[in-house]
Formats: structure tokens, C-alpha cells, sequence
């Protein structure tokens, strides 16, 4: 079945860096597009970045754009977000999630999401 | 940005009655774009609706999505208590995403 488990959250310094991961397994992960979708404490849910399933491509939103990075290593599975410049705004549960459709942006929809790791920025 | 209002913020309701959920766009959605999720209390969002009208795999059909251009709905035909949770719209367009501000459907 699949799966999506991330890890690497915790209390981060503002102006600090922080990695997170997602191990992907139960499928292809070569094919599908994924994405991080983050959610602070009480609030909505907001699209942080996508990268395309063969990791050409990478998508931002505009509060995370020049200070997060995407990327992807298809031999490990796993899905990264690196996070720099940190601030107390970006402080939210991160989610990965993985398209619906395999070799698609994921503009149909996100079919499978992890648990989610928590992030604080705070000093 | 394409910018996506849910209402009611929330709608209050007993097990058994219809929900209906609002979102609207203020630039025009390919109907192929728009979705729907679920998020229970502690847990993450659960795709239910695609391309505007197709349920995901193992979603109810009590569950139904309709609209286009700038006006989309979710109709939930006859709340079971596992209903009661946020429920958010989402969108695609030009290589990016936006979510609603969700709206709760809690028990009356």
C-alpha cells in the first residue's frame, strides 16, 4: 500500500535552516509528481512547492519562493524540502503528498498524504 | 493568485441532513482542476473530489461535486457522523495551486 512518512520537523531558530524528508513507498515513485502542503497551528491549508516526477521541474508558492528547495532522489524514494531563512510564519505541520495521476503535475488532485511533521520556528 | 472563498465558514447540522458547501474562484477554474478533501480532527486532508465532480477511490457516493468557471459546490446528501469535519476546495492553475479557507461542518 502506499505510504508516505516524513520526518525531520522540530524547534528551529528564525533565520535558521531546517531539512525535512519523505520516504515514499508502495509505488512507483519515479512517476508521480509530489508536493509539500504545509498547515500552522489552527489555520488552512497552504501549497508550499511541487517538483515533477522526473525532478525537472520545481513549483513555489510566492511566501516560500527563493528560501525553500524541492528535490528528489528516485533511489532512495525519497522526497526533500529544504528550508532556509526560516521565520516564525513558517512555522506549521508539513505534509507531502503525491499526485493522483503518474507522469502528471498533479493538477487533478493530491490522492495520498503523509502524517505530517511539525515545524516551530521560535527563538 | 487565484483566489478561493469557501462559505459558510461553518455550517451546523445533524447527522442525517444534506450538506451543501460553497467555493468560489475569482478567476475562472478548468472544472478538470478543481478538488475537495476532508480533514478530520488530528489527521491529514483525504482527497474526496476530483476534476470537479469524481469521487476518489472509496468515497461514498453521498458525497457529489458540481460547478464551473468561478462557482463550485459540495453536497454531502445525508451527514453520517464521521461527516462532521473541515472541508477544503482547491484548485490548479499555471503552475500553482491555492486551497479555500475551508469551511467546518460541525454538529448542530
Amino acid at each position: 500500500q502506499v505510504q508516505l512518512v516524513e520526518s525531520g520537523g522540530g524547534v528551529v531558530q528564525p533565520g535558521r535552516s531546517q531539512r525535512l524528508s519523505c520516504a515514499a513507498s508502495g509505488f512507483v515513485f519515479s512517476s508521480y509528481s509530489m508536493h509539500w502542503v504545509r498547515q500552522a497551528p489552527g489555520k488552512g491549508l497552504e501549497w508550499v512547492t511541487t517538483i515533477s516526477y522526473d525532478g525537472n521541474s520545481q513549483y513555489y508558492g510566492d511566501s516560500v519562493k527563493g528560501r525553500f528547495t524541492i528535490s528528489r532522489d528516485t533511489s532512495k524514494n525519497t522526497l526533500f524540502l529544504q528550508m532556509d531563512s526560516l521565520r516564525p510564519e513558517d512555522t506549521a505541520i508539513y505534509y507531502c503528498a503525491r499526485s493522483r495521476v503518474s507522469f502528471s503535475k498533479g493538477e487533478v488532485g493530491f490522492d495520498y498524504w503523509g502524517q505530517g511533521t511539525l515545524v516551530t520556528v521560535s527563538s | 493568485e487565484n483566489v478561493l472563498t469557501q462559505s459558510p465558514g461553518t455550517l451546523s447540522l445533524s447527522p442525517g441532513e444534506r450538506a451543501t458547501l460553497s467555493c468560489r474562484a475569482s478567476q475562472s477554474v478548468s472544472t478538470a482542476y478543481l478538488s475537495w478533501y476532508q480533514q478530520r480532527p488530528g489527521q491529514p486532508p483525504r482527497l474526496l473530489i476530483y476534476g470537479s465532480s469524481n469521487r476518489a477511490a472509496g468515497v461514498p457516493e453521498r458525497f457529489s461535486g458540481r460547478g464551473s468557471g468561478t462557482d463550485f459546490t459540495l453536497t454531502i446528501s445525508r451527514l453520517e457522523p464521521e461527516d462532521f469535519a473541515v472541508y477544503y476546495c482547491q484548485q490548479y492553475g499555471k503552475t500553482s495551486w491555492t486551497f479555500g479557507q475551508g469551511t467546518k461542518v460541525e454538529f448542530k
